[in-house]
């Protein structure tokens, strides 16, 4: 059974900092995986998918990597701002392509 | 019947028809989720309800209608579609604990439905 895991759970930075998002699985037979925002009380935004044939995707200030053979997934935020608050989710999406498994989220505060 | 099933498993119709797609968990969950899988785009959520009432519409264009009678079933009516529409149509469904996505909030998925606009 695939497990997602995202680290830290929660994290506030000032305006400006750069920072690093961590999200593990236990699985690596994966067809993608997705970086998702979710802002409180609305759905998912999909902000970067990585197919399992490619290292990394940018968009904008965003860069995701993934190292499949680890297991692993990073989303870096570039200059972070106060519209970056929300909750970042890394989602793994399994082979057969019916099964997305989400981790928990980290829930980021970017101070004024 | 376990899990989330989906019908038709394919489905292709042309610009002018009508048709539905059928999701059906048997979960016990209390949301339901349609979402589409376009070639090489990220998955795309379009709909979802929670207790039966819509939570969110992700600006989806009216051609599509979704309808949820009861907590286990979930439809999504498709009318006058365009060949840009042809998609993987996943439904999915999890039980909402009300927090936004806390701790192993997994969402199960049907196997989906193919759907191909000529």
């Amino acid at each position: 059974k695939q497990e997602v895991t995202q680290i830290p759970a929660a994290l506030s930075v000032p305006e400006g900092e750069n920072l690093v998002l961590n999200c593990s699985f236990t699985d690596s037979a994966i067809y993608n995986l997705q970086w998702f925002r979710q802002d409180p009380g609305k759905g998912l935004t999909s902000l970067l998918l990585i197919q399992s044939s490619q290292r990394e995707q940018t968009s904008g200030r965003l860069n995701a990597s993934l190292d499949k053979s680890s297991g692993r997934s990073t989303l870096y935020i570039a200059a972070s701002q106060p519209g970056d608050s929300a909750t970042y989710l890394c989602a793994v999406f399994n082979n057969a392509g019916n099964m997305l498994t989400f981790g928990g989220g980290t829930r980021l505060m970017v101070k004024p | 019947e376990t899990g989330v099933t989906q019908t038709p498993r394919h489905l292709v119709m042309g610009m002018t028809n009508k048709k539905s797609l059928k999701c059906e968990q048997h979960l016990g969950h209390n949301a339901m989720y349609w979402y589409k899988q376009s070639a090489k785009k990220p998955l795309e959520l379009m709909f979802v309800y929670s207790l039966e009432e819509r939570v969110e519409n992700n600006s989806v264009p009216s051609r599509f209608s979704p309808e949820c009678p009861n907590s286990s079933h979930l439809f999504l009516h498709l009318h006058t579609l365009q060949p840009e529409d042809s998609a993987l149509y996943l439904c999915a469904s999890s039980q909402d604990s009300g927090l936004p996505y806390s701790g192993a909030n997994v969402l199960t998925f049907g196997a989906g439905s193919r759907l191909t606009v000529l």
